[in-house]
Formats: structure tokens, sequence, C-alpha cells
């Protein structure tokens, strides 16, 4: 089973400032890592999958990097509407699994 | 924009059984894969069952595989999930989400439902 480590917990930061959010693989699963976005009272959404490619939709100030077992979400300036939860999620191998999630907060 | 309507959750006793519908509106039903994927109160995101365009393969989780069996009607453009030997762990929302494309193993969900909520207590 693949073990995806979310870190940090908690990020605070300003909106306009840059986030970097990370998801650690227990193996190698390639580029297959998606990064999904959870507001209070919302449906998960989809930011990117592939480990790289932007959903549908998704503004550019959201980019994913990393392959193998590192992976970077990056928000490059943060908006009001940014300051949430996010998760990423492997789908390399059964059982799928996602990480514990990161909460951007603002500071 | 697709849109997925679940329904059926509940408060439920220990042992039960309870099943899970998504209706599916705006998409070509038949074309794609869906999962749910539960949130448990206070806790993050966790897969639990997957089904392919065609009704199989189907995968689930370690945590429901014998007790839960997730199927599809391609003709009514919903999707189930059938809930037996319900435990406390089990009290969740659950998501119906729909995948990229045809396949379970692209296990990339791009749509989701607002959630229905099951509570196993007694």
């Amino acid at each position: 089973e693949i073990v995806l480590t979310q870190s940090p917990a908690t990020l605070s930061l300003s909106p306009g400032e840059r986030a970097s959010l990370s998801c650690r693989a227990s193996h190698d699963i390639g580029s297959q890592l998606a990064w999904y976005q959870l507001e209070p009272g919302q449906s998960p959404r989809l930011l990117i999958f592939g480990a790289t490619n932007r959903a549908t939709g998704i503004p550019a100030r959201f980019s994913g990097s990393g392959s193998g077992t590192d992976f970077i979400l990056t928000i490059s300036s943060l908006e009001p509407q940014d300051f949430t939860v996010y998760y990423c999620h492997q789908g390399s191998s059964w059982p799928l699994s996602f990480g514990g999630g990161t909460k951007v907060e603002i500071k | 924009e697709v849109q997925l309507l679940e329904s059926g959750g509940r408060l439920i006793q220990p042992g039960g059984s309870l099943r899970l519908s998504c209706a599916a509106s705006e998409v070509t039903f038949s074309n794609y894969a869906f999962t749910w994927v539960r949130q448990a109160p206070g806790k993050g995101l966790e897969w639990v069952a997957s089904i392919s365009a065609i009704g199989a393969p189907t995968n689930y989780a370690p945590s429901v595989r014998g007790r839960f069996t997730i199927s599809r009607d391609n003709f009514r453009e919903t999707l189930y999930l059938q809930m037996n030997s319900l435990r406390a762990e089990d009290t969740a929302l659950y998501y119906c989400t729909k995948g990229i494309n045809a396949y379970i193993e692209s296990a990339v969900f791009d749509s989701w439902g607002q959630g229905t909520v099951v509570t196993v207590s007694s």
C-alpha cells in the first residue's frame, strides 16, 4: 500500500504570497499524482492531474511538479479563496490513497 | 457542467444495510468510470470503490471489501453503493465522483457530487 505524506499540516501565509505544498509517496508512483482542493461546504475540486497538468478551468497560479516520490503543489500568489484544504492522491497502484491534507490559512 | 446527485444516506444501526445512489446528468454516463470517496467527520478523504464504464472491473478499499458492492445502471445513468454489515467507522460523507475516462486505472476524479451523509450508530 502506498502512503502519501503531506507537509506541512498547516501553512500560514498572507494573500499575495507564494505557497508550496509537499506530498511524499512511500514508493515510486511515477507521475500518477493528483491534487484536489476542498473548500468548506463545497465538493472537492480537481486542480492538477498527472503531477503537472492543470485541470480544465483551473487558474494558472496553480501548478504541480515532481515525479517518483516527491511532489509539490505551488500557488504562485494566494487569493482569498485559496485559503482552504488541499489533498494529494495517487492512482499508481491499488488501493488508491489520499494524503492527510494541508490546510492553508491566513497569517 | 456534469451534475452528480447522491442520495440514500441516513442514520442506521451497526450491522445494518444501506444503498447509496448517484444520479448523473449532463454527461454521457456510460463512457466513464465512477468512484465512491468518503470523508469521515474531522478526517481526510478516503477512496472506497471504483467501477469501470462497462461495469467491470471493480475494485475496493480493504476496509470495505466483502461488505460493500459498487454497481451501475448505464440505462438509468445511476451509480450505486450497496453497504452491508455497517460499522461505526463507516460513518462519513460519501461522494460520488466521475473519472476522466472509461478505465478505473486512470484514477483521476474530475467531477464530484455534494455527498450524502451516512451515520452508523445505535
